[in-house]
């Protein structure tokens, strides 16, 4: 089965820092350009961040840029998203997806929660 | 960034009627546009892509058409199933940006 699961959201306080891990099965991770997408309650969706297959493009929307940094391990077929500088504003269920162009699989998703 | 606008925000349909979901892009991204379902509690499901092709799975009563700018979502006959909400969403450019979305709700 096809799958993609998140973990390591959480509560964390404005200015600080969460990473957010995704693990891939039943499909060749390593082949797939993968993204993260966010959700803010109640709200639309926001594409994130993309990563080529090898690692070597990485593209960020402006509202991240400089703060999150997405990453792949392909041996671990894992997908990751470093957050850090964290404001009210990444409050969403972010949630990872294979593909950069329309993503056909989606994890459960991982809430992120910035307060004090 | 490429603004996509989506109409109505919400749609009044009763099961077995056809409804029919509007979607603008504020400069043509060809036929780079997909078509997303998401009921709450869930992830979204790819319906459409390349604006008229149907994922796996997807029922043939959900259609899509439309290039460059203007593109409508299609579902002939409402399931019960089908009520949710639909975002439409353009590749042609980053960053990919999503519509505000369309909720179908039971009339």
């Amino acid at each position: 089965e096809v799958q993609l699961v998140e973990s390591g959201g959480g509560l964390v306080q404005p200015g600080g820092s969460l990473r957010l891990s995704c693990a891939a099965s039943g499909f060749t991770f390593s082949n797939s350009w993968m993204s993260w997408v966010r959700q803010a309650p109640g709200k639309g969706l926001e594409w994130v961040a993309y990563i080529k297959q090898d690692g070597s493009e990485k593209y960020y929307v402006d509202s991240v840029k400089g703060r999150f940094t997405i990453s792949r391990d392909n041996a671990k077929n894992s997908l990751y998203l470093q957050m850090n500088s964290l404001g009210a504003e990444d409050t969403a269920l972010y949630y990872c997806a294979r593909g950069g162009w329309y993503p056909d699989v989606w994890g459960q998703g991982t809430l992120v929660t910035v307060s004090s | 960034e490429i603004v996509m606008t989506q109409s109505p925000a919400t749609l009044s349909v009763s099961p077995g009627e056809r409804a029919t979901l509007s979607c603008g892009a504020s400069q043509s991204v060809s036929s780079n546009l997909a078509w997303y379902q998401q009921k709450p509690g869930r992830a979204p499901r790819l319906l459409i892509y390349g604006a008229s092709t149907r994922a796996t799975g997807i029922p043939a009563r959900f259609s899509g058409s439309g290039s460059g700018t203007e593109f409508t979502l299609t579902i002939s006959s409402l399931q019960s199933e089908d009520f949710a909400v639909y975002y439409c969403q353009q590749y042609n450019n980053w960053p990919r940006t999503f519509g505000q979305g369309t909720k179908v709700e039971i009339k």
